[in-house]
Formats: structure tokens, sequence, C-alpha cells
């Protein structure tokens, strides 16, 4: 099993910072198969990342991905008031797909 | 618009039993992976299990395997997760998501299991 790591656990920004996320796998991730998703309180996660660079349909280029191997990152540039949530990673490249233990972004 | 909806929760007792359904529509529910994936209050997310398309092949977390069982149905166009012998650790809002190689690109909004005596 693949465990994913987030760093930090909680990470105090102010509005218009960057926020950078970190996600290691104990092991490579294949093919880079590795997603970022963000979960606002009460409401369901939504995928942001997926093929540990490319944004999914509809997410803002504020939010980038990037990394390999086993290392990689999550940025948001220009933090808007609806981008404090949680972020979770995940890995596909193996079952059981696993996730990450999550980062706060909190202002 | 993709849409997943899910039902079946609610409060059973350890040891107990419950099924899960989750209704999709927005897309061709013959070509696509879907799954469940929970949420303990207040903590992470932990995939539970997957569906292949034919409904063939199933892949479940060992925590849950020989107790849950997934399956499909494509006139209902529904997903079905039943669960036997819970215990208080499947505790957890259930998420119905659509499964596109491992990405979980779609959700729906969840519903909640407790169980306890």
């Amino acid at each position: 099993e693949i465990v994913l790591t987030q760093s930090p656990g909680t990470l105090s920004v102010s509005p218009g910072e960057r926020a950078t996320l970190s996600c290691r796998a104990s092991q490579n991730v294949g093919n880079n198969y590795l997603a970022w998703y963000q979960q606002k309180p009460g409401q369901s996660p939504r995928l942001l990342v997926y093929g540990a660079t490319t944004r999914a349909t509809g997410i803002p280029d504020r939010f980038s991905g990037s990394g390999s191997g086993a290392d990689f990152t999550l940025t948001i540039s220009g933090l808007g008031p609806e981008d404090f949530a949680m972020y979770y990673c995940q890995q596909y490249t193996t079952l059981p797909r696993t996730f990450g233990q999550g980062t706060k972004v909190e202002i | 618009e993709v849409q997943l909806v899910e039902s079946g929760g609610g409060l059973v007792q350890p040891g107990g039993s419950l099924r899960l359904s989750c209704t999709a529509s927005g897309f061709n529910f013959y070509y696509y992976w879907v799954a469940w994936v929970r949420q303990a209050p207040g903590k992470g997310l932990e995939w539970v299990a997957s569906i292949d398309p034919h409904g063939n092949d199933t892949y479940y977390v060992d925590s849950v395997e020989g107790r849950f069982t997934l399956s499909r149905d494509y006139a209902e166009r529904s997903l079905y997760l039943q669960m036997n012998n819970l215990r208080g650790e499947d505790t957890a809002i259930y998420y119905c998501v659509r499964d596109t190689f491992g990405v979980f690109d779609f959700w729906g909004q969840g519903t909640l299991v407790t169980v306890s005596s």
C-alpha cells in the first residue's frame, strides 16, 4: 500500500498570498498518477488536478500541480476567500487507492 | 450534468446490515467504473470499493473485504453497496463517485452511516 503524507497539516496564509502544499509518497507513484481534491466544510470533495499536473475541467489556473516520482506539490497562487478549505492528495497507480491525511488552508 | 445521488444511510447496530444505493445520471453508465469513498466524522477520505464498467470485477479495501459487496444495475443506472457485519469504525459519510481510471472526478452529496448501539 502506498502511504501519502501531506504537509503541513495546517497552512495559515493571507488572501492574495501563495500557498504551497506538499504530498510525499512512501514509494514511487507510477506514471505520476496523483490527484488533488478540495473539500469545503459540509461539502463533497471536488477534483482539482489529476496526473500530477493536469487541471480538471473548470478549475482556475491559480491551481497548479507539479512533481513526479514520490514528491508532489499543489500551489495555489493569489488565494481567494473561496480557496480556504481542506486539500487531499490521492494516488491511483495501485490498489488500494489511498489518500493523504489532508492539509487545511486557513486564514 | 453528471449527478450521483446516494440513499440508504442511517443508524444501525453493530453487527447489523445496511444497503446503500446510488443513482447516476448525466453520463453513460455503461462506460465508467464507479466507487464508494467514505469519510469518518472529522477525518480524512478513505477509498472503500470500486466496480468495473461490466460489473465483473470488484475491488475492496482490506478492512471491508468479506463484509461489503458492491454491485450495479444497468437498467436502474444504480450502484449498490451491501454492508454486513457493520462495526463502529464503519461510521462515516459514504460518497458515491465516478471512478475514471482511478480518478474520482464526480462525487455525490454523501449519505451518513452510523453504527452504534
